[in-house]
């Protein structure tokens, strides 16, 4: 119940492509849905983050679609750049109860 | 500069010795954690504190040991028990429970390497 199912692992897009993550979840009580992206060696840092009150949240490229009924949340990255090359983290909460993290999609954008 | 700050960067371990990792944050957070991450996994929580002088068991506690003394401060040993001890750790904090910003910050890792 406290799993948080991330996929892919990994993915390839082409320059200006749209990258698409989904995450899963079982427990019914987490209540805030983080996006953290990281590059290498380096600490993961807060993207953008939604509430299940709100089934999209969009901030500049980066979009969180949330589908409460079906348990699933995704990470949609429009026109995607070299930049954006980094592993992907979906996470899960309870309001300011730790964080149960998915394994991560190693996003490779092309140029 | 508000932050969370990880000390060293790099840590090499030899067989069967006990080895600290420090973890600073000056962001006034009742929350802090301990992470460990491998080679394509997630983040495995190995211990977290939500208030100074307590603590509890992660998904992986065995092996390490922690103490929250003050509220700035979680420092993580690893001790000889933990077989596989090499890792990247992050340590983490957030304002804690309850409270309405929900950020987590995170620190840039220390690399522990056995040798």
């Amino acid at each position: 119940q406290q799993q948080v199912k991330q996929s892919p692992q990994s993915l390839i897009v082409q320059k200006g492509g749209i990258s698409i993550i989904n995450c899963a979840y079982e427990n019914t009580a987490f209540d805030y849905f983080p996006w953290y992206q990281q590059f290498p060696g380096k600490g993961p840092a807060l993207l953008i983050a939604i509430r299940p009150d709100v089934s999209e949240k969009k901030e500049g490229r980066f979009t969180i679609s949330f589908n409460k009924s079906a348990k699933q949340f995704s990470l949609h990255i429009m026109d995607s750049q070299p930049g954006d090359s980094a592993t992907y983290f979906c996470a899960a909460s309870i309001i300011g109860y730790k964080l149960i993290f998915g394994s991560g999609t190693r996003l490779l954008v092309r140029p | 500069d508000g932050g969370i700050t990880q000390s060293p960067k790099y840590l090499f371990r030899k067989e069967g010795q006990n080895v600290t990792l420090s973890c600073e944050q000056n962001l006034n957070h009742d929350a802090m954690y301990w992470y460990r991450q491998d080679p394509g996994q997630g983040l495995r929580l190995i211990y977290y504190s939500q208030i100074v002088n307590d603590f509890q068991k992660g998904d992986i506690a065995e092996g390490y040991s922690v103490s929250r003394e003050k509220k700035e401060s979680f420092p993580l040993t690893v001790t000889s028990a933990q077989k596989n001890p090499t890792a990247f750790y992050l340590c983490a904090s957030c304002p804690g429970q309850g409270v309405g910003n929900t950020e987590a910050f995170f620190g840039q890792g220390t690399r522990l390497t056995v040798v």
